[in-house]
């Protein structure tokens, strides 16, 4: 079976320094990978997806992701932290098996001004 | 192009009561899935209807259940209310079977408390 695991369940840094959020995950497939993000009160957004194209995947607000099959990994990155980036990020596996989507417990990022 | 609406944003039921939650999707989306979200749990699937047919369901009882008519929108039931199932429901919807790789739209939920 799929899984997904969020190393972190909370992040902080500081405003303009790197940011780094880390998913390893579980497949017998070779897996489709997204990363959602959930800011306060507001629904959940697609930030980027894997499906097997380019391994280095870039999404919107200056995310960006690499899928490593060899560590199992698809960690989010940005160069540069902004106030805005305040949000919940959750890490997601696609189950091509049962066309189900698998989700991780999330990682709550918190920028300090 | 209208987002995902879910009505209504709040609601406050009994314990044994019963709820209906409505999500109407982005237009042209034929899927709609439905989570819980609690900050003890994470987001948890509930199903996910695919024209008019429930296509997926994960591991709640029965008391969860939930409907798609003609026109993807959707309806989600609760019976017999308890207070664990106050949290969060988020209804997204897609073109195609979200494991198909699709991205899915959420809306901002319905926030449920059982009191």
């Amino acid at each position: 079976a799929q899984s997904v695991t969020q190393l972190d369940s909370h992040v902080s840094v500081s405003e303009g320094t790197p940011v780094l959020l880390r998913c390893n995950y579980s497949s017998s497939y070779s897996p489709s990978l997204f990363w959602y993000v959930q800011h306060p009160n507001k629904g959940l957004q697609l930030l980027l997806k894997y499906t097997s194209a380019a391994t280095l995947v870039k999404g919107i607000n200056g995310f960006e992701a690499e899928f490593k099959k060899s560590e199992t990994s698809f960690h989010l990155t940005k160069p540069s932290a902004h106030m805005s980036d305040a949000a919940e990020y959750f890490c997601v596996v696609s189950d091509s098996s049962n066309y189900q989507l698998i989700w991780g417990a999330g990682t709550k990022l918190i920028i300090k001004p | 192009k209208a987002g995902v609406t879910q009505t209504p944003r709040y609601l406050i039921k009994t314990r044994g009561q019963q709820v209906t939650l409505s999500c109407s999707p982005i237009s042209g989306h034929r899927s709609v899935s439905w989570y819980q979200q609690t900050p003890g749990q994470g987001l948890q699937f509930l199903f996910e209807y695919f024209s008019e047919t429930q296509r997926n369901k994960g591991n709640f009882p029965g008391r969860f259940s939930g409907r798609q008519f003609s026109n993807s929108r959707s309806e989600m039931n609760v019976s017999t209310l308890e207070l664990g199932d106050s949290a969060l429901y988020l209804c997204a919807s897609s073109t195609e079977l979200t494991g198909l790789n699709t991205e899915a739209f959420f809306g901002q939920g319905t926030r449920l408390t059982v009191v």
